[in-house]
């Protein structure tokens, strides 16, 4: 069964304070990994697909890459309107259209 | 905004009830995809329907069941409820059959407690 486990839970940084967020995955052929965005009370929002091992994909002050096992959401110099949920999510070759979600870590960033 | 427009934004029922959420996909887009999220269970494939045909099925109860009108329009029925139903229903949507590039477009939820 297709696994997706993200740390930590809650991340509290101060502006500025750059970071990373971890996706481990177990997946019978990754298809593609995906990372959302979620506002509370809002639905999620898309970021990033990756592909393959060893791609990056890089938007304002989030840059996500890709292992063999994992993926990292790296966060720049935050702001506070970069808090949020942060969702990762696998497709794999056999599972068609469907998308394993992980639990999420929240990202409050202080000014 | 997303595009994606779903109703009751809130719902409060009692258990053995049955209920109907509805959500309108993004214009121009055919499939439509559900999703429960729950403090305990995360975000949960429920079902997929393309141009009016179920495509792929996920974790959904046989309690629930879905379907997509002509207009592309979709509606979730669940019944029977339990107090374990309680959670955010998303409808999402994207233009083709497949998720190729992963970006699947979120309604803001239809949040379901079960008293």
């Amino acid at each position: 069964e297709d696994q997706v486990t993200q740390s930590p839970e809650a991340l509290r940084l101060q502006e500025g304070e750059s970071s990373s967020l971890n996706c481990s995955y177990t997946v019978s052929g990754l298809r593609g990994l995906f990372w959302y965005r979620q506002d509370p009370g809002k639905g999620p929002e898309f970021l990033f697909t990756l592909y393959s091992a060893g791609e990056e994909k890089e938007k304002e002050r989030l840059k996500a890459t890709l292992t063999k096992k994992e993926s990292f959401l790296h966060i720049t110099a935050p702001k506070p309107e970069d808090s949020a949920t942060y969702l990762c999510a696998v497709q794999a070759v056999a599972a068609g259209n469907k998308l394993t979600f992980g639990g999420g870590t929240r990202v409050l960033v202080k000014p | 905004d997303s595009g994606v427009t779903q109703t009751p934004k809130h719902l409060i029922t009692a258990t053995g009830q049955r209920v109907t959420l509805r959500c309108s996909p993004r214009s121009g887009d055919l499939s439509v995809y559900w999703y429960q999220q729950s403090l305990d269970q995360g975000l949960q494939f429920l079902i997929q329907y393309y141009n009016g045909e179920e495509r792929a099925k996920g974790n959904i109860l046989e309690r629930f069941s879905a379907q997509q009108f002509p207009d592309l329009h979709s509606e979730l029925n669940l019944s029977s409820l339990e107090l374990g139903d309680s959670a955010l229903y998303f409808c999402a949507s994207s233009p083709g059959i497949s998720i190729s590039t992963g970006e699947l477009f979120f309604g803001e939820g239809s949040r379901l407690t079960v008293l």
